[in-house]
């Protein structure tokens, strides 16, 4: 599996924008840029993904650099309970490959009040 | 839809005692997954079914542990013979066919063994 880099940890105050960095210098042309989140005492939970181009969901923003090599995770106004684990994963889709999921250790965003 | 369901939350455990857990998945998911997550560490996969059959097994996944999906509905992971190393947080998910879509996990299961 393709290898993804992020920060130990960041982080940032209450209502303040947040960008979380992820190098991904080994992607392939069929691996989707995943992030995943995972608060306190729970379960993974789905951010967003996406291959190439930027998207936005109602959690967040994916900005996804041109050469695929590094992504940004954009919350736009942190709250207290967006403090979790941030997951960025590549996931393969193409071939036989059923899309397994392989978690780093990820980024503990801290928010403060 | 009630999201993913695990039971128990909460195994204590004497070592070599034997435990089993349940996953429930999304009803429409034909995929399920386990994985594993000790403190401090992301979820580590131990396992992959696809309806009934079991796809993929990990290397973590030694001969102690089984995991079974009878009918393509719920699923079991059993632990013989705890050991302490066993301590973990073991988690389910479940997903669609369909490539794209994200994983539901559920809240897991937390094994202590003591």
């Amino acid at each position: 599996d393709a290898k993804t880099t992020q920060p130990n940890s960041m982080e940032s105050n209450e209502e303040e924008p947040v960008h979380l960095p992820c190098n991904h210098s080994t992607i392939s042309g069929t691996d989707y840029i995943h992030w995943y989140r995972q608060l306190p005492s729970q379960g993974p939970e789905y951010v967003i993904h996406g291959l190439t181009s930027n998207v936005n969901n109602r959690m967040a923003s994916l900005a996804i650099a041109e050469d695929r090599k590094s992504s940004t995770l954009i919350l736009h106004r942190a709250t207290l309970r967006d403090a979790a684990v941030y997951y960025c994963i590549l996931r393969g889709v193409g071939g036989t490959s059923y899309g397994k999921l392989t978690f780093g250790q990820g980024t503990i965003l801290t928010v403060h009040p | 839809d009630t999201g993913v369901s695990q039971d128990p939350r909460h195994k204590i455990t004497k070592r070599g005692q034997n435990v089993t857990f349940r996953c429930d998945p999304i009803s429409e998911h034909n995929r399920l997954y386990w994985y594993r997550q000790t403190l401090g560490q992301g979820p580590e996969f131990l396992t992959y079914f696809q309806n009934e059959a079991q796809l993929e097994k990990s290397r973590l996944l030694s001969d102690r542990f089984s995991a079974e999906r009878p009918k393509g509905s719920f699923s079991t992971l059993e632990i013989q013979r705890t050991e302490q190393g066993d301590s973990a947080m073991y988690l389910c998910a479940s997903s669609s066919l369909q490539p794209l879509k994200g994983y539901t996990f559920g809240s897991g299961t937390r094994l202590t063994v003591v």
